[in-house]
């Protein structure tokens, strides 16, 4: 149980367009999900924090004109690149926190988004 | 803030070499601690982790204890294989929210 998975795996884009990045829990019901972005050879860096049926959080310096996320059921949240660029180029992660049940409070993650922007 | 540092690398063994990666954390509270393994273009996945001071964290031959005096929460283990090359991330997380991440370790492991 608690898989965390993500849609596409592997996206190239043109310059200028936007990107929808899916995140679902499988087998639970994510009452928390992060949005995590990853440079080549660096760590984990933290974007937003999303609760179901609110607003995202997001940390300092991410704007949230340029990635728009939405935690629209217990299970889905979505992350919109909007006009993308190539420095917008990187891994995305998400990850999911289960608010009840075997898992709760556990924080899973997911196999992670390349983003590719020409 | 809360914060983890862990040894930089690359770390390169021989098989069959003994593996320490050194981490140690900086919060308030009692955080659970993390291992993450993450493997060439993939995603992170749980090694291991410890809830508690004391604590031994352990799964497919490595080995972490939770320090709470040293603040440190060091991964081992005895004999690596080339399979364990990947880059492994030391996390804490305090009550169930943001995950920091320490900036990662490379191992390389040779035949």
């Amino acid at each position: 149980g608690a898989v965390v998975s993500q849609h596409p795996s592997r996206v190239i884009c043109k310059s200028g367009t936007s990107v929808k990045i899916e995140c679902r829990s499988l087998d639970f019901q994510a009452t928390t999900m992060f949005w995590y972005r990853q440079f080549p050879k660096q760590s984990l860096m933290l974007m937003a924090t999303s609760n179901e049926g609110s607003k995202a959080t997001y940390e300092q310096g991410v704007e949230k004109d340029k990635f728009l996320i939405n935690h629209a059921s217990l299970t889905l949240s979505t992350l919109t690149v909007t006009s993308a660029h190539p420095e917008d180029s990187s891994f995305y992660i998400c990850s999911a926190r289960a608010g009840t049940g075997d898992f709760r409070n556990e924080q899973f993650f997911g196999p992670g988004t390349r983003l590719t922007v020409l | 803030g809360d914060s983890v540092t862990q040894m930089e690398g690359p770390v390169t063994l021989s098989e069959e070499a003994f593996l320490t990666i050194n981490c140690t954390y900086t919060a308030t509270g009692y955080p659970s601690l993390f291992w993450y393994v993450q493997y060439p273009g993939e995603g992170l996945q749980l090694l291991l982790k410890a809830t508690k001071a004391d604590d031994k964290g352990s799964n497919k031959g490595f080995e972490a204890t939770y320090r709470k005096e040293t603040t440190s929460f060091h991964l081992e283990k005895g004999s690596v294989q080339v399979s364990d090359s990947a880059v492994y991330f030391c996390a804490l997380n305090t009550g169930g929210f943001k995950t920091i991440f320490g900036a990662g370790t490379r191992l390389f492991v040779k035949a």
